[in-house]
């Protein structure tokens, strides 16, 4: 079974500043998918970043990157020059066979 | 281009009825998947569809159903509502069972009463 945890219930960041939010995840697989997305009040969820497993090199999206690190089974998710539109709640997410298993959700809040 | 349509936005519901949910992927995408979202239990999948077929289920009673028209747009039923399904169901549609870039609609929120 897959798992995905997130420690960071809540966290808030001064805009333009850097915030680093944690993921860990549990699996027996060696090929699958991570991502990070954002659902923002609208609930609509966004994707942030995306990594594929057998990839070393950490993906970066503009001002979003992550740090994978495959053998602790670590996923964390940085956000430089944070914006007040970066507000949001962000999840985790492992996916398998077109599936989805999300953590519990980090909640961000980026004051001005 | 379209993004994922979920209809209707919001609906309440009494005990013991039952209602349906309809989800109409972007245009060209075959797979779509269901998840429930509550604050007690986070995302939780519940199914996927392909080409008209049901091809992952989650760990749900058999109250909650769906299935997939030829146009790919789908639909889930939840029938003999409980209190405990209030919740926000989302949908996301992708290209194929392979394609690991997923989109949501923006959900429909169900109040049971």
């Amino acid at each position: 079974a897959q798992t995905v945890t997130q420690s960071q219930p809540e966290m808030s960041v001064q805009e333009a500043e850097t915030v680093t939010l944690s993921c860990t995840y549990d699996t027996s697989e060696n090929n699958y998918y991570l991502f990070w997305y954002k659902q923002p009040p609208s609930r609509q969820m966004i994707l942030v970043i995306r990594q594929e497993a057998y990839k070393q090199q950490n993906a970066t999206e503009n001002r979003f990157s992550v740090n994978f690190q495959k053998a602790a089974k670590s996923f964390s998710l940085k956000i430089s020059d944070s914006q007040l539109g970066d507000t949001a709640m962000y999840f985790c997410a492992f996916m398998k066979l077109n599936q989805f298993y999300f953590g519990t959700g980090t909640s961000l809040t980026v004051i001005p | 281009k379209a993004g994922v349509t979920q209809t209707p936005r919001y609906l309440i519901k009494t005990r013991g009825q039952q209602v349906t949910l309809s989800c109409s992927p972007i245009s060209g995408h075959r797979s779509v998947s269901w998840y429930q979202q509550t604050p007690g239990q986070g995302l939780q999948f519940l199914f996927e569809y392909f080409s008209e077929t049901q091809r992952n289920k989650g760990n749900f009673p058999g109250r909650f159903s769906g299935r997939q028209f030829s146009n790919s747009r789908s639909e889930m039923n939840v029938s003999t509502l409980e209190l405990g399904d209030s919740a926000l169901y989302l949908c996301a549609s992708s290209l194929s069972r392979l394609d690991t870039e997923a989109f949501f609609g923006q959900g429909t929120r169900l109040t049971v009463v």
